[in-house]
């Protein structure tokens, strides 16, 4: 597809367990970024892809969380061990050129659930 | 304090209104202040961005950045329905060499009929 593609779209989990999500950048963006949106809330970074570099983590709230990103594409998401509070919508976007980063495309989210 | 601090509203207007979202922030590294628009349960879309101080205008939209004050703007014309939406302001700049978007909280806006 021509956007940025998440999935999936809504996910509930019961607490404790773990969860994945995905994103499928825009081909050829380098840069990659995962935001989370909480009710009310504006966009709270949590870790950043540049090329083969290595990623930016300081946003990632607890050792619970980690990210991937396999071949400079698609990247996952990992929540382990699920918290209520980790009840969100997980944003991913990806840019280029990667040096100012200034426009950077949205996917639609995915909306995670945590009862 | 937030680095970016912005008004969650609501900000209700009628139809045809000039509409002003603002934002402020504290970070003097930033260089690049951009303006999305998040529908409900959609992704945000950039609407228009501007580098250092200045104005630029795009269509119905005119965005506006004093660094002096570390205050910048949207400004839109003519409103219509089609325009309520949450309006996110984002800034980056340079920090180890990377240019990460730094998000408010977003400013809902609904235009009435």
């Amino acid at each position: 597809g021509a956007g940025v593609s998440q999935s999936p779209s809504n996910k509930v989990t019961e607490k404790g367990k773990d969860v994945e999500l995905r994103c499928d950048p825009i081909s050829g963006h380098t840069a990659l970024y995962w935001y989370r949106q909480s009710l009310g809330q504006g966009l709270e970074f949590l870790i950043y892809f540049q090329g083969n570099s290595a990623p930016d983590k300081s946003g990632l709230p607890s050792d619970r969380f980690s990210a991937e990103r396999t071949g400079g594409s698609v990247s996952t998401l990992t929540i382990q061990r699920t918290q209520q509070e980790d009840s969100a919508v997980y944003l991913c976007a990806s840019s280029y050129p990667p040096q100012t980063n200034t426009e950077a495309f949205f996917g639609q989210g995915t909306r995670l659930t945590v009862v | 304090q937030k680095e970016v601090e912005q008004d969650p509203g609501p900000l209700s207007v009628p139809e045809g209104a000039i509409v002003s979202l603002n934002c402020t922030y504290s970070n003097s590294a930033f260089q690049y202040f951009m303006w999305y628009r998040q529908y409900s349960r959609k992704g945000p879309e950039l609407l228009m961005y501007t580098y250092s101080s200045g104005n630029k205008e795009d269509g119905r939209f005119t965005a506006q950045v004093d660094k002096s004050s570390k205050y910048i703007s949207l400004f839109i014309r003519d409103s219509q329905p089609s325009d309520s939406a949450t309006y996110l302001c984002a800034m980056s700049g340079a920090s180890g060499g990377s240019y990460i978007p730094t998000f408010g909280r977003g400013t809902s806006l609904i235009v009435h009929p």
